[in-house]
């Protein structure tokens, strides 16, 4: 079993709609909680973080985790077709030494919204 | 300001073919990383460096290798191309104590026939 799991979708959406994306996760030792956004043909880009618990909104974007569910999420507020993306889930721990900067990343979601 | 460069963009190899791909950064990031990313698998860790000198294997390390003689360039080696290692592989940088946001490359698209 993966570490971290995202629902690969594809998921697609009219324009304006709410968008929520999750991920669940099993190693308990994490602490940091990001999102990245990947456009067609291009490197991931972030575009939120989270440290420990609770949630961070940043415009029409907002990250939740809850770590006693092991669960984290995204929600996007009246979705543009800009927001069209594979969106990726990342987590990383601070168990310190060389450990500290690794990145496990879920699968991604592709989404789709149409006008 | 550049960022990440990954060269090349593109490549075909033949199996068993052995080749280099290049990835600089010019932020004085210490932590780089090579991920690769195949449909439905996300990005997987394949080896990363905490500053010149100093690697360690990820989740693929298998058929790969790396070497860090200086903080901005961060070479993969592929040994002997095999049609597994057909991928979309991406370079990335951070600072070592801000993991939260790694700066990634464009990507070389390799297709091993």
């Amino acid at each position: 079993q993966k570490e971290v799991e995202q629902d690969p979708g594809p998921l697609s959406v009219p324009e304006g709609a709410i968008v929520s994306l999750n991920c669940t996760y099993s190693n308990s030792a994490f602490q940091y909680f990001m999102w990245y956004r990947q456009y067609s043909r291009k490197g991931p880009e972030l575009l939120m973080y989270t440290y420990s618990s609770g949630n961070k909104e940043d415009g029409r974007f907002t990250a939740q985790v809850d770590k006693s569910s092991k669960y984290i999420s995204l929600f996007i507020r009246d979705s543009q077709p800009s927001d069209s993306a594979t969106y990726l889930c990342a987590m990383s721990n601070n168990a310190g030494g060389t450990s500290y900067g690794k990145l496990t990343f879920g699968q991604g979601t592709i989404l789709t919204v149409h006008p | 300001n550049a960022g990440v460069t990954q060269t090349p963009k593109f490549q075909v190899l033949k199996t068993g073919q052995s080749m280099t791909l290049q990835c600089a950064q010019d932020m004085n990031h210490e932590y780089m990383s090579w991920y690769r990313q195949d449909p439905g698998m996300g990005l997987r860790l394949i080896h990363y460096s905490v500053g010149a000198g100093i690697t360690d294997q990820g989740e693929v390390p298998n058929g790969y290798n790396v070497s860090r003689s200086t903080t901005e360039d961060f070479p993969l080696r592929l040994l002997s191309a095999a049609p597994s290692q057909t991928s979309v592989y991406f370079c990335a940088s951070s600072y070592f104590r801000v993991p939260t946001e790694a700066f990634f490359g464009q990507g070389t698209r390799l297709t091993v026939v």
